[in-house]
This record gives C-alpha cells, structure tokens and sequence, in this order.
C-alpha cells in the first residue's frame, strides 16, 4: 500500500485562483511535509506540520493534518503561474521520510 | 546560503559498470539521506547515515553500497548498473538524525543517472 498518496494527481487552474491539494496515508506519522518540484529537479521544503498540529501557514500556504482521518490538505492561495510543478507529501517517521505520487499543478497565466 | 552539493550532476554509464554518486551536506548537518526518482515515479528511500553510521535502510538494491564519511560527505556506489537503474538520485542532509522531531532536510539538486 502506499504511504501519502496525493488527490487529484493532475491540477489545472487559472493564475488568480487557489490550488487545493489533498493527500492521505495510512501509517502513524510523526509529522508531514509537503514538497515542490518542478521538472527534473531538486525537492524543495515547503511546509512541515506535526502531528499534533491541525493547520499551519506559511505566505500563500495552508497546510490543514487531520490524523483521525489520516488526510492532510495544501491550499495555495492566488497562484502564480511560477507555482506550476509537482507537489508532493511526505510522511516523516524515524530516519524515513516517505513520499507519496506527485501532484502535477499547472497554472495558466 | 550553502546547500546540498551532489556530484555529477549528469552522468551516463553502460550496462554493468559501476558509477559512484557524490553528495556534500550542508555544514555541520550530521544525517544524510539517498533517495531515486524514476521517470514520473516519486522518490523512493535508499538510505540514510547518521553521524557515520548507516540509520536506516530502504528498498536499495545489494548491488549499490553507501557511506558516510568523517567529513560527513556520502558516496552511493552502484555496481552492475541495469537499465533499470537510470534514474534521478538524490540527496538530502539534516541536523539531528531523522523526522520524527521534525527536523527540515534540504535535498540536492540530484545526480541524473542514465545505463545505456
């Protein structure tokens, strides 16, 4: 089974509007973090929640963890077209931090 | 601000050679993860050292091997390459062990791994 799988795999949206990305998983996690890549390149950090944090911002970020549900969310607000590129979760555990399929985000100018 | 150095940055071998990957953590970062990413797979753990010592271990073929060194740098050494194993690797470096506390890793900008 897969840890951190990602809902919807593809987004397509309008510079202006917000981008919601949904993730679940299936282990205990002692945290989750979500990352942005864009083609072919390096993960980039982007916003870590523990997991006894419920939602959590950072600039146009919105990171929400529900652990009763297992589900995590990740709201951009007023997207930018450089916010096109792949999103992914990640659940932290120990000296592991496993990734879940990418989101693929396009935003058209 | 210094980041996550890996070396090369492409690299392209043949079936059955050996190629070893280099990755420089960020100063004094004492952990340092390896992860592949396959063409639109996401990132698959290999491993990861933590003061020197291997910490934990993922699904790394028996054909590739890793260390970390005193200077805290890791070298993932793959042997017998396949064409399976073209790929992009990454490398990740954090302070304090694991992200059971939450501590934030920085990754690399990866080493593009293709076996003709």
């Amino acid at each position: 089974s897969q840890q951190g799988e990602e809902d919807p795999q593809a987004l397509s949206i309008q510079e202006g509007e917000n981008a919601t990305m949904n993730c679940s998983y299936k282990t205990s996690i002692n945290n989750l973090q979500w990352y942005r890549q864009n083609s072919g390149r390096g993960l980039v950090h982007l916003i870590l929640i523990r997991s006894n944090e419920r939602e959590k911002h950072s600039g146009r970020l919105r990171v929400t963890l529900d652990t009763s549900k297992k589900s995590s969310s990740l709201l951009i607000t007023a997207s930018r077209a450089a916010d096109t590129a792949s999103y992914f979760c990640a659940t932290g555990a120990n000296s592991k931090l496993t990734f879940g399929k990418g989101i693929t985000l396009s935003v058209r100018p | 601000a210094a980041g996550v150095i890996q070396s090369p940055r492409h690299l392209i071998k043949e079936k059955r050679e050996t190629a070893t990957l280099k990755c420089y953590p960020i100063p004094r970062h004492d952990t340092v993860y390896w992860y592949q990413q396959g063409p639109g797979q996401d990132p698959q753990f290999l491993i990861s050292f933590y003061e020197k010592m291997q910490s934990d271990k993922g699904s790394i073929p028996d054909r590739f091997s890793a260390q970390q060194f005193s200077d805290y740098h890791s070298e993932l050494n793959m042997s017998s390459l396949e064409l399976g194993d073209s790929a992009l690797y990454f490398c990740a470096s954090s302070l304090g062990g694991g992200w059971s506390g939450g501590a934030e890793a920085f990754f690399g900008q990866g080493t593009r791994l293709t076996v003709v």
